[in-house]
C-alpha cells in the first residue's frame, strides 16, 4: 500500500503572506490533485496535474499557483492570503478510477 | 447550480438500524465514488461504483446512470459509522475531476 503526507499539517499565515503546502504519494501515481474544503461547501478543485511538469487549472485556480516538479511531488502557492481565511487544503492522487486523499493542511490567516 | 445533489443532509439512527444515502447529479457521468469522513479526519474512499451496484462489508452502493443517481446503503450501523458520507462524479472524460455533493452527515446513537 501507499500513503498520502501533506506539510505543514497546520498553516497560520498574514494578510498578504505567500504561503506553499506540499504533498508527496509513494503509490506512483500519474495524476495528482489539490482540493479546498470550506465548511458548508464541500471540496472544490483547485489544480490538478497528469504528469510530472503538468498543470491544469480547476474551477477555483485564481489566487494559487502549483508546481509539479517530480511525480511523487505537488505543491500548491497561495499566492496572497486573504485575512480571515480558513480552510482546509486537502491533496489527492488518483489510480485508473479511485481517488486517495491526503490528511490535509488546515490554513488560518490573521 | 449544485451539480451534486445529496440527501439527506444529515441523519440519525439508532445503532444496528440501516442507512441509506442518496446522490443525483445533474450531468451524466461515467465515474462515481463514495467518500467518508470524520470531524478534522482524512478523506476515506469508500467505494468506486460506476454502474449497477457494488458491495464492500456493511456497505452496498447502487448506481443508475440513465437516471443519474447513486445510493449507498449501510446496513446494521454501528456508531463508528458516524461522520460525513460524500459521493463525487468525475466531470469530463477520464482525468478525475471530481464534483463533489455537500455530504450527509450521519449520527448513530447507542
Amino acid at each position: 500500500g501507499g500513503i498520502i503526507t501533506q506539510t505543514p499539517k497546520f498553516l497560520i499565515g498574514q494578510e498578504g503572506q505567500k504561503l506553499t503546502l506540499k504533498c508527496q504519494q509513494n503509490f506512483n501515481h500519474d495524476t495528482m490533485y489539490w482540493y479546498r474544503q470550506d465548511s458548508g461547501k464541500g471540496l472544490r478543485l483547485i489544480y490538478y496535474s497528469i504528469t510530472e511538469n503538468d498543470l491544469q487549472k480547476g474551477d477555483l485556480s485564481e489566487g494559487y499557483d502549483a508546481s509539479r516538479e517530480k511525480k511523487s511531488s505537488f505543491s500548491l502557492t497561495v499566492t496572497s492570503a486573504q485575512k480571515n481565511e480558513m480552510a482546509v487544503f486537502l491533496c489527492a492522487s488518483r489510480t485508473d478510477y479511485e481517488q486517495y486523499f491526503g490528511p490535509g493542511t488546515r490554513l488560518t490567516v490573521l | 447550480e449544485q451539480q451534486v445533489q445529496q440527501s439527506p443532509a444529515s441523519l440519525v439512527l439508532q445503532e444496528a438500524e440501516n442507512a441509506e444515502l442518496q446522490c443525483s447529479f445533474s450531468i451524466f457521468t461515467n465515474q462515481v465514488q463514495w467518500f467518508y469522513q470524520r470531524p478534522g479526519g482524512r478523506l476515506v474512499s469508500l467505494l468506486y461504483n460506476p454502474s449497477g451496484t457494488k458491495q464492500s462489508g456493511r456497505l452496498t452502493s447502487t448506481t443508475v446512470i440513465k437516471e443519474r443517481r447513486s445510493s449507498l446503503h449501510i446496513s446494521s450501523s454501528q456508531i463508528t459509522d458516524s461522520g460525513t458520507y460524500l459521493c463525487a462524479m468525475e466531470r469530463g472524460y477520464n482525468q478525475g475531476k471530481l464534483i463533489f455533493g455537500q455530504g450527509t452527515k450521519l449520527s448513530i446513537k447507542p
